[in-house]
């Protein structure tokens, strides 16, 4: 596709419920990011993928947070038992390599916990 | 980990006025420094970077310089225009693989 896709793009969900956040890089991109951005805070890293390979999971704030790429292209963030705290805009992005260059961000899915 | 600092948190000048957004971190092992813009309630978007054996990089009206030895970054826009106005980010790494953000810059142009 032309750019990053995320969906869903808002999602409210009681406590407790568990969600899935799904991005779809940019084709050929071979590094794939998971950030989260709280109200009037800069992004936080989650997690990185390079291919499918996950190689850096130290932001996940907890064991509830898990994310995928199984097959090197799509991935999904999976937050289960969410809590308030959860609430914010995760950011899904994409560069072509992780040695440095431009990371292309999708527009966000804004998670709302209730 | 990276500690990231930006000063000033809000800046307004005056159209075709310059302004400045400084940025200290703590990585010594940093070696890539891009600056982020993002408007409201949209994503953030690179507008210039630079790596660690440049001290110094323009992109027209933007440009970046890069102090090592101190570590700090800044981000200078000359004759700013009303479409500048957004949240300005530095996000130094090793790489681009984990990406510290800074809290942010609004900066406001004054028509």
């Amino acid at each position: 596709g032309a750019g990053v896709s995320q969906s869903p793009r808002y999602k409210v969900a009681k406590r407790g419920q568990d969600v899935a956040l799904r991005c779809d890089p940019i084709s050929g991109h071979v590094s794939l990011f998971w950030y989260q951005q709280a109200l009037g805070q800069g992004p936080e890293f989650l997690t990185y993928f390079q291919n499918e390979a996950q190689l850096d999971k130290s932001g996940l704030p907890s064991d509830r947070f898990f994310a995928e790429r199984p097959e090197g292209s799509v991935s999904t963030l999976k937050i289960q038992r969410t809590q308030q705290e959860d609430s914010a805009v995760y950011l899904c992005a994409s560069s072509l390599t992780g040695l440095a260059g431009e990371l292309f961000f999708g527009e966000g899915s804004r998670l709302t916990v209730l | 980990g990276e500690n990231v600092e930006q000063h000033p948190s809000t800046l307004s000048v005056q159209e075709g006025d310059s302004a400045v957004i400084k940025c200290t971190y703590s990585d010594s092992a940093s070696n890539y420094f891009p600056w982020y813009k993002q408007e409201l309630g949209k994503r953030p978007q690179l507008i210039i970077d630079i790596r660690s054996n440049v001290g110094e990089k323009k992109d027209q009206r933007i440009a970046v310089t890069l102090n090592k030895t101190a570590k700090h970054f800044s981000l200078h826009i000359t004759e700013t225009q009303p479409e500048d106005s957004a949240v300005y980010f530095c996000a130094p790494g090793f790489g681009n693989e984990k990406l510290t953000f800074g809290t942010g810059t609004r900066l406001t142009i004054i028509p």
